[in-house]
């Protein structure tokens, strides 16, 4: 089993949609939790990060972590075509710097 | 500031054949992790450099592969002999010591094929 589990997709919304994009871990370890995007043909950049549990909001982007569950989730709010893109989860463990990350989630958002 | 370069964009290569790929971080990073990226595998952490040396290279698949980071702001990743399963996306990424939540900045990659 790996550590960090994600959907591959693909999810495919119309434009407006709220979307959903979860992981789930079994390292307990975990502390730091990340969303990486990544446009097609490009290297994945930062998008949101947490520490520990609880929810942080960034415009349309609000990260989710439920550390009991051992979940972590992305929404999007009033999608975009332009937010089509595969979305990467990371996390690690305090003090290390090595991310483990998820396959991504293939995002598409039709006009 | 120019972001992480890496080289060649994309090879081509046939089985058995030597295969280098070149990373330069950004100036002043100071980790450096190589990844490869496979539709069935993901984002695999090969090995990763704190000013310039190696700190976990336990991704690394087989002998064939090598890291070496010779200064600061060079990183190479050496495939000898390339077989067709290493088709894949290499991505190099740095980082930057005592950063919170440890960002990444990765590289366009190299899109590698053998045949």
């Amino acid at each position: 089993q790996k550590e960090v589990e994600q959907d591959p997709g693909p999810l495919s919304v119309p434009e407006g949609a709220i979307v959903s994009l979860n992981c789930t871990y079994s390292n307990s370890a975990f502390q730091y939790f990340m969303w990486y995007r990544q446009y097609s043909r490009k290297g994945p950049e930062l998008l949101m990060y947490t520490y520990s549990s609880g929810n942080k909001e960034d415009g349309r982007f609000t990260a989710q972590v439920d550390k009991s569950s051992k979940y972590i989730s992305l929404f999007i709010r009033d999608s975009q075509p332009s937010d089509s893109a595969t979305y990467l989860c990371a996390m690690s463990p305090d003090n290390t710097d090595k991310l483990i990350f998820g396959t991504g989630t293939r995002l598409q958002v039709f006009p | 500031d120019a972001g992480v370069i890496q080289s060649p964009r994309h090879e081509v290569t046939e089985m058995g054949q030597e295969v280098t790929l070149r990373c330069k971080p950004i100036s002043g990073h100071d980790y450096l992790f190589w990844y490869r990226q496979t539709m069935m595998r993901g984002l695999e952490l090969l090995i990763y450099f704190n000013n310039n040396v190696p700190i976990d290279d336990s991704g690394m698949p087989e002998d064939r592969f090598s890291a070496k980071m010779p200064n600061a702001s060079f990183s190479t990743l050496k495939i000898q002999p390339s077989e067709p399963r290493d088709s894949a996306v290499y991505f190099c990424a740095s980082s930057a010591q005592g950063t919170v939540y440890n960002e990444q900045f990765f590289g366009p990659g190299t899109r590698l094929t053998v045949l």
